[in-house]
């Protein structure tokens, strides 16, 4: 059973505004993602992290940032939100060697923009 | 090219019969795994079932079963005895390598379950 956790579940914010979506998992896995998802799509990565104070761009150009200051913690942040910004935001997690890799995510956080 | 194909957009199947969902994978690497996720409307990505390259056995995780031909670069996923709480997305992934720092994601096929 993964433990894995998002929050908020949703959010409506106005144009301009700062937001940061939070992501914990008590797995201590190494490795965290982030995805954007619009509805029945498929998944973009925009940000994974191997570990503390490591971070990477996905193949998504993205305007957010994340950080990696513990292991169990993987916030995202959107500066100044946007209408474009509005889609669902998946944090997954996984370990790093000698397993299959397979990625837990979280329930994810569902953002609209006006 | 794409690493994942999934090449049905949207599948329906009767109640408590069997359903195959197609998976194709592009790689050159010899280690790598294959996984199927299902999500529901609700939108959270729920781990099914995992196949790695070098298991010689099909996976199989309750109603689930990956029916994996290395050859073809085919990883289907098969669902038996569909029952109306499986009508979701079903995502079909793939990681190259033990150190893959990502996974390859399919498009998606919707299934939906008729009573």
């Amino acid at each position: 059973e993964a433990d894995i956790y998002q929050t908020p579940r949703y959010l409506v914010i106005g144009t301009g505004k700062k937001i940061t979506l939070e992501c914990s998992q008590t797995m201590g896995h190494d490795k965290m993602y982030w995805y954007q998802q619009d509805p029945g799509m498929e998944l973009h990565l925009i940000h994974y992290s191997y570990g503390v104070n490591s971070t990477e761009k996905g193949d998504l150009s993205s305007e957010s940032t994340v950080s990696r200051i513990r292991t169990e913690h993987f916030p995202l942040t959107l500066e100044s939100a946007r209408p474009s910004h509005t889609s669902q935001y998946l944090c997954a997690s996984s370990e790093y060697r000698g397993s299959s890799g397979t990625q837990y995510f979280g329930p994810g956080t569902r953002l609209l923009v006006l | 090219a794409q690493k994942i194909t999934q090449t049905q957009p949207g599948m329906f199947v009767q109640e408590k019969e069997a359903v195959t969902l197609d998976c194709t994978y592009d790689t050159s690497d010899q280690s790598y795994g294959l996984f199927w996720y299902k999500q529901p409307s609700s939108g959270e990505m729920i781990f099914l079932i995992y196949q790695g390259s070098y298991d010689e056995q099909n996976a199989t995780e309750g109603r689930y079963s990956l029916n994996f031909q290395k050859a073809r670069k085919s990883a289907n996923l098969v669902i038996s005895a569909s029952q109306l709480g499986d009508s979701a997305m079903y995502f079909c992934a793939m990681r190259e390598t033990p150190t893959g720092n990502q996974f390859y994601f399919g498009t998606g096929t919707s299934l939906t379950v008729i009573p």
